[in-house]
């Protein structure tokens, strides 16, 4: 099984609201990825963690917020949101953070921000 | 320039067509080599995975990766309507944690 998991399917938020997206894996990964894709764009990389600790964060703005609860799950919360932020926010993870490790994506959650 | 080049497409071709998709990379320490497939608004899927040069075959895919050229390709064989989707390469190397560097991803449509 090479299932990730994202709830909601489609999110949208006013710029004062405060939400969050939900990731799961059960594939005992212990890397696990948020990243943001735009329209006819590849995927960008926002964060990642390893073991539940941050490990990479690609200068994202403050408005967006991380958390890794356990090994399964990963949040990302989100706080005055512009609507440039409108995207699919896809998550990922894999086995570990070597450079070889194939990352498996979920069906992302697509947001829009009013 | 940038690392991965990928032409963006749209490639249309008749079903059954042979297609190939392709990318060019400037980064000669890329070790790790992948194509996804991603249909419209849904996260991308993994096709194929490589590390060496040479190919390497899973049913109508084939994988090819030459590092001497810094050039990787994906054949469909028999190619089906449900094909149609943005096909995306990806590579990354030891000791970046993972990060996978991204072609800009090609569009193609599979005609009936």
């Amino acid at each position: 099984d090479t299932e990730v998991t994202q709830t909601p399917k489609h999110l949208v938020m006013g710029m004062t609201n405060k939400k969050s997206l939900k990731c799961e894996q059960h594939m005992g990964h212990r890397a696990m990825y948020w990243y943001k894709q735009k329209a006819k764009k590849p995927p960008e990389l926002m964060f990642v963690y390893s073991y539940e600790k941050l490990s990479i964060n690609e200068s994202v703005p403050s408005r967006f917020s991380p958390e890794c609860p356990n090994s399964s799950l990963l949040n990302l919360h989100l706080h005055a949101l512009q609507p440039e932020d409108s995207a699919l926010y896809l998550c990922a993870s894999s086995q570990a953070l070597s450079g070889g490790d194939t990352q498996y994506f979920g069906p992302g959650t697509r947001l829009t921000v009013l | 320039q940038k690392e991965v080049e990928q032409d963006p497409g749209p490639l249309s071709v008749p079903e059954g067509a042979i297609v190939s998709l392709n990318c060019t990379y400037s980064n000669s320490a890329f070790q790790y080599f992948m194509w996804y497939r991603q249909y419209s608004r849904k996260g991308p899927e993994l096709l194929m995975y490589t590390y060496s040069s040479g190919n390497k075959e899973d049913g109508r895919f084939t994988a090819q990766v030459d590092k001497s050229s810094k050039y990787i390709s994906l054949f469909i064989r028999d190619s089906q309507p449900s094909d149609s989707a943005t096909y995306l390469c990806a590579m990354s190397y030891t000791g970046t944690a993972s990060k996978l560097t991204f072609g800009t991803g090609t569009r193609l449509q599979v005609t009936l």
